[in-house]
């Protein structure tokens, strides 16, 4: 079956790095993601990594994917109070005739930056 | 750039009435997809459309129905609401269905009382 995992809390100091852990079982997964939603906000998509890749960076943010292990992580490094926020893992998967199925997401991690 | 648009942004409904809520997607857009988020809960996929065609099946209930009209907006039809309705509906769109990004609306915060 499909499940995404993840923990429910971070706390770090502004300056720090974060990272952010995820999990998901459904081996026949393409492209994980990550989304982050802001209190009372829609979700933003952050960033997102094919399952063929190990590492992606864009700018502060690093994914971090181990495929054997089926374990996602999210760096955000140099954290601002800005980046406080839910962050959501999903994954999706390739339909039969190709299209992209819909998203699975996990619980989301709250992360509080302390100033 | 433009993105998704949702309408209205909140809706406040009693018991067993029905609701309509509409999405606009990215201009260019042929594939919508329709999230329940219940209170503290991740979004969940309820259903989506390709071209105007049902695409793929969720957790919808039967007492919901949607379509996707020739200009790609997509319209989510509640009837016989719950207090359990009571959610963020998010709307969002992509490319096509083989391009993996899916963008998402701001959210129809639904309340039913």
């Amino acid at each position: 079956g499909e499940d995404v995992e993840q923990s429910l809390f971070l706390s770090v100091r502004e300056g720090d790095s974060s990272v952010i852990n995820c999990t998901y079982t459904d081996s026949s997964s393409t492209y994980l993601y990550w989304y982050k939603q802001e209190p009372g906000a829609g979700l933003q998509l952050l960033t997102y990594i094919f399952s063929n890749m190990d590492m992606k960076q864009d700018q502060r943010l690093t994914v971090l994917l181990n495929k054997k292990d089926k374990h996602l992580s999210l760096r955000i490094a140099d954290t601002q109070t800005g980046d406080s926020a839910i962050y959501f893992c999903a994954e999706t998967y390739q339909n039969y005739g190709g299209s992209q199925g819909n998203l699975i997401f996990g619980k989301g991690t709250k992360l509080s930056v302390k100033p | 750039a433009a993105g998704v648009i949702q309408s209205p942004r909140h809706l406040i409904k009693e018991k067993r009435e029905t609701a309509t809520l509409k999405c606009y997607p990215i201009p260019r857009h042929d594939t919508v997809y329709w999230y329940q988020q219940g209170p503290g809960q991740d979004p969940q996929f309820l259903i989506s459309f390709y071209e105007k065609m049902q695409s793929d099946k969720g957790s919808i209930p039967d007492r919901f129905s949607a379509q996707q009209f020739s200009d790609y907006h997509s319209e989510l039809n509640m009837s016989s609401l719950e207090l359990g309705d009571s959610a963020l509906y998010f709307c969002a769109s992509s490319l096509s269905r083989v391009v993996h990004e899916q963008y998402f609306g701001p959210g129809t915060r639904l309340t039913v009382t």
